[in-house]
């Protein structure tokens, strides 16, 4: 079983719809959860972080579930630049700077 | 601010060749990382540094070494090539849990 799993996607959805992905993460010893953002050819880069009390960033919103070992985001309104694939991330138990990353889920945002 | 960059930009090799994947970070971090990427597989750990002079292996780490002689720099050697090195190779400093990718390395192993 991998340690962060995401559904691969392709979620294809019209601009101005609300998507939703989940992750899963197999290690409940784990501190830190993150959403990346990863365009095609490019490198990734941090979308948002997850806290236990949910938190919002305009469009986004992140929830994590502990109980459950998941963690969702949330899409408003979804634009065409949302097209990328964002990247499920968690910390390691025996390190907060050594990262496990899902891999990925890809939206397309169509007109 | 440049952040992190890395040369080259893409690579041929044949097997058993050798080369270094050259990083650069002019943030001052101390945490650098180096990761593969392959299609399905997400973002793999292969070396780190907490510092300079400081290295431990992550996840991947047969057949790449690495050194961190000053806080800037952290070079990937690749000792003899294989194909299945073939993949793209990201770079990144990481400041308070967040990391910062260099613009990555698409290397082909024939």
């Amino acid at each position: 079983r991998k340690e962060v799993e995401q559904d691969p996607g392709p979620f294809n959805v019209p601009e101005g719809a609300t998507v939703a992905f989940n992750c899963t993460y197999s290690n409940s010893a784990s501190q830190s959860f993150f959403w990346y953002r990863q365009d095609c050819r490019k490198e990734p880069k941090l979308l948002m972080s997850v806290y236990s009390s949910g938190n919002e960033d305009g469009r986004f919103t992140a929830q994590l579930n502990r109980a459950s070992q998941y963690i969702s985001l949330l899409i408003r309104d979804s634009k065409l630049s949302d097209s990328a694939t964002y990247l499920c991330v968690v910390n390691k138990k025996d390190s907060s700077y050594k990262l496990i990353f899902g891999s990925g889920t890809r939206l397309l945002v169509r007109p | 601010n440049a952040g992190v960059t890395q040369t080259p930009k893409f690579q041929v090799l044949k097997t058993g060749q050798s080369m270094t994947l050259q990083c650069a970070q002019d943030m001052n971090h101390e945490y650098m990382s180096w990761y593969r990427q392959d299609p399905g597989m997400g973002l793999r750990l292969i070396h780190y540094s907490v510092g300079a002079g400081i290295t431990d292996q992550g996840e991947v780490p047969n057949g790449y070494n690495v050194s961190r002689s000053t806080t800037e720099d952290f070079p990937l050697r690749l000792l003899s090539a294989a194909p299945s090195q073939t993949s793209v190779y990201f770079c990144a400093s990481t400041q308070l849990e967040t990391q910062y990718f260099g613009p990555g390395t698409r290397l082909l192993v024939l």
